[in-house]
């Protein structure tokens, strides 16, 4: 089983600043046959269900923002909110979509 | 609009049984894999189980295999999973998942199993 694991637990950042969120697989997540990485970010506000943010490890869900963007390649990856807006607060997941799913353990966002 | 509500949760006693129901709209279900996630009360997200679109081919997580069982009825629009042999480390809020292979994209709002004596 591919093992996800996401750093920090938790972070805050004022508004407007930069927020990164880092996601490690415990194995590569190429998938040969179109060369993209399996990799997606979910968005979860308090009382709500997950929102899917990023597939592909860089593919926008239609209506995320452009400040949402997804970098990485191999096993290690990064989630960049470019300049945190109030709706950002939120915890964030990564997820393996090579094969049978797995998550990271989730980053907390909020502001500072 | 796509939608997917969730039913069948509650209380039940350690080693009972439940069934969950899914109904979806706004889509054409039977052209779509469907997953199940849990999520324990303040942790994170478990998935649970893969049905593909004819229900031809099915996926479980280690931790629920041969205790649950999920199925659909593609004339119905509608998504099951039923759950056997339940123990504490079950309670969760359950959510039907639209997937396109291993890749989710939309999430109803879940629907709550406890499991407790």
């Amino acid at each position: 089983d591919i093992v996800m694991t996401q750093s920090p637990e938790s972070l805050a950042v004022s508004l407007g600043e930069r927020a990164t969120i880092n996601c490690k697989s415990s194995q590569t997540l190429l998938y040969s046959v179109n060369n993209k990485h399996s990799l997606a970010w979910y968005q979860q506000k308090a009382g709500q269900s997950p929102k899917p943010l990023i597939y592909w490890a860089s593919t926008r869900e239609p209506g995320v923002p452009d400040r949402f963007s997804g970098s990485g390649s191999g096993t290690d990856f990064t989630l960049t909110i470019s300049s945190l807006q109030a709706e950002d607060v939120a915890v964030y997941y990564c997820q393996q979509h090579l094969h049978t799913p797995s998550f990271g353990g989730g980053t907390k966002v909020e502001i500072k | 609009e796509v939608q997917l509500v969730e039913s069948g949760g509650g209380v039940v006693q350690p080693g009972g049984s439940l069934r969950l129901s899914c109904a979806a709209s706004g889509f054409t279900f039977q052209n779509y894999v469907m997953h199940w996630v849990r999520q324990a009360p303040g942790k994170g997200l478990e998935w649970v189980s893969l049905i593909s679109g004819d229900g031809g081919s099915i996926w479980y997580a280690d931790s629920v295999r041969g205790r649950f069982t999920i199925s659909r009825d593609n004339s119905k629009n509608s998504l099951y999973l039923q759950m056997n042999s339940l123990g504490t480390e079950d309670t969760a809020l359950y959510y039907c998942v639209k997937g396109s292979g291993w890749i989710t994209d939309f999430w109803g709002q879940g629907t709550l199993v406890t499991v407790s004596s």
